[in-house]
């Protein structure tokens, strides 16, 4: 399985913008990145996905290397609901997969008032 | 939007009994679901992937007499942790993809704490 390398934690102020990397030099042409997050003792929450083209929703905006090799999540403004687990994941997509979602580490982002 | 919803929230039970998980989804076909089981401080680690009306894919290392997972239809798919033991104590997740979607994201629900004594 292509595998995604982020950073064990990061630091964030409330109100200032916040930028995640995720690494996945390996990953194949039609893998899909996508970015979950969890909070406590709580399932995860989908944020955003995409392909190769830099993508935006109402949560974050996702920026996509040219060459796929790596992605930031980006977190406009950050507010302390948004402390939580972020899991940058390669959803796979090849004859007889699921779609399945196999999760790394992720990355835990703190927020300080 | 969609909707998981994982029932029991969290349950504890006496070594040597079974307990079922349901997680369903609320507003959308889910042909596929997926089991989680994470342990304090770690990630989420696939257990096994139900698809409606046939048998779950286990991945490697879980045993599937042990965990009965059953996805009877397009809305409902179950867990059945079978004599427990205290090492079986985790946080069990299950997700949902809707029905054509492949590519799109999934849907989870918000876990079951599962403690045995």
């Amino acid at each position: 399985d292509a595998k995604t390398t982020q950073p064990n934690s990061m630091e964030s102020n409330e109100e200032e913008p916040v930028h995640l990397p995720c690494n996945h030099s390996t990953i194949s042409g039609t893998d899909y990145i996508h970015w979950y997050r969890q909070l406590p003792s709580q399932g995860p929450e989908y944020v955003i996905h995409g392909l190769t083209s830099n993508v935006n929703n109402r949560m974050a905006s996702l920026a996509i290397a040219e060459d796929r090799k790596s992605s930031t999540l980006i977190l406009h403004r950050a507010t302390l609901r948004d402390a939580a687990v972020y899991y940058c994941i390669l959803r796979v997509n090849y004859g007889g997969s699921q779609g399945n979602l196999i999760f790394g580490k992720g990355t835990k982002l703190s927020v300080k008032p | 939007g969609a909707v998981v919803s994982q029932h029991p929230s969290w349950v504890i039970c006496k070594s040597g009994t079974s307990v079922k998980i349901e997680c369903r989804s609320l507003d959308f076909q889910a042909t596929t679901m997926f089991w989680y089981r994470q342990f304090p401080k770690q990630s989420l680690m696939l257990m096994a992937t139900s698809n409606e009306g046939s048998k779950a894919t286990y991945e490697q290392g879980v045993e599937k007499d042990k965990f009965l997972i059953n996805h009877a239809s397009l809305t409902l798919s179950t867990l059945t942790v079978t004599s427990a033991h205290p090492e079986d104590s985790s946080f069990y997740i299950c997700s949902a993809r809707e029905r054509g979607r492949v590519n799109e994201k999934l849907f989870f629900g918000s876990g079951t704490q599962l403690s045995v004594l």
